[in-house]
């Protein structure tokens, strides 16, 4: 298994400009998850998906949309990019049959915005 | 505002050594988390405690929770090079959302 996989590793976009984040996963989890990570401040939860079809908003949802139009892929879409979204961006998904659950975190994506 | 908050934020050690990392949280909690990152990595969960739990165990790892001081401890026992990472608390409210609230971490260096 490839666990959760993101495409690109890396971009530098100039300001206005828009991109899509691609996440996959190939363990069947329900659950999906967008997080940031900014130095010094840990992650923050963007948005977040409990299945196929279904969005939310997480903690900093403004200026990103979100897709989850099959189960094993959430879709990341800046539309008009800014300076402070430069970022290290990562996916996680995990189960949803379990109490308890732990997440499973993709490689990341380095996003310089101009 | 961040749910979780580590202490120290930054830890040096000798190898062999333990090393005691903190978190402190603000409100009541279903679980909590540890998960560890190498430098340009993702995310790796290292251990899961419950918030009926006090103590948990895995290999060289202790984590230990009190709900009433609202604080988690995670002991790396005999430390190694390869323990050198950043260690961060998740916090799991329990509200529905099934999403973590992460602290801002511990940097770890383990000298050899």
């Amino acid at each position: 298994n490839a666990g959760v996989t993101q495409t690109p590793k890396f971009r530098v976009l100039k300001t206005g400009q828009s991109m899509t984040l691609l996440c996959a996963q190939d363990m069947n989890h329900e659950y999906m998850y967008w997080y940031r990570q900014d130095p010094g401040m840990g992650l923050r939860l963007i948005h977040y998906s409990v299945g196929e079809g279904t969005t939310a908003k997480g903690e900093v949802p403004d200026g990103y949309n979100v897709s989850r139009l099959k189960k094993q892929n959430f879709l990341l879409g800046l539309e008009s990019a800014a300076p402070s979204q430069t970022s290290v961006y990562f996916c996680a998904s995990s189960y949803k049959r379990q109490e308890n659950y732990e997440q499973y975190f993709g490689p990341g994506t380095r996003l310089t915005v101009t | 505002s961040q749910q979780g908050e580590e202490d120290p934020q930054a830890l040096s050690i000798q190898e062999g050594e333990n090393a005691t990392m903190n978190c402190s949280y603000k409100t009541s909690i279903n679980n909590l988390q540890w998960y560890r990152q190498n430098s340009g990595r993702g995310l790796v969960h290292l251990i899961l405690i419950r918030s009926n739990e006090r103590e948990k165990h895995s290999g060289r790892l202790r984590v230990t929770l009190d709900t009433s001081k609202k604080s988690s401890s995670l002991l790396i026992t005999a430390s190694r090079a390869a323990d050198t990472a950043s260690y961060f608390c998740a916090t799991d409210l329990g509200t529905g959302r099934r999403a973590l609230t992460f602290g801002s971490g511990t940097r770890l260096q383990v000298q050899p």
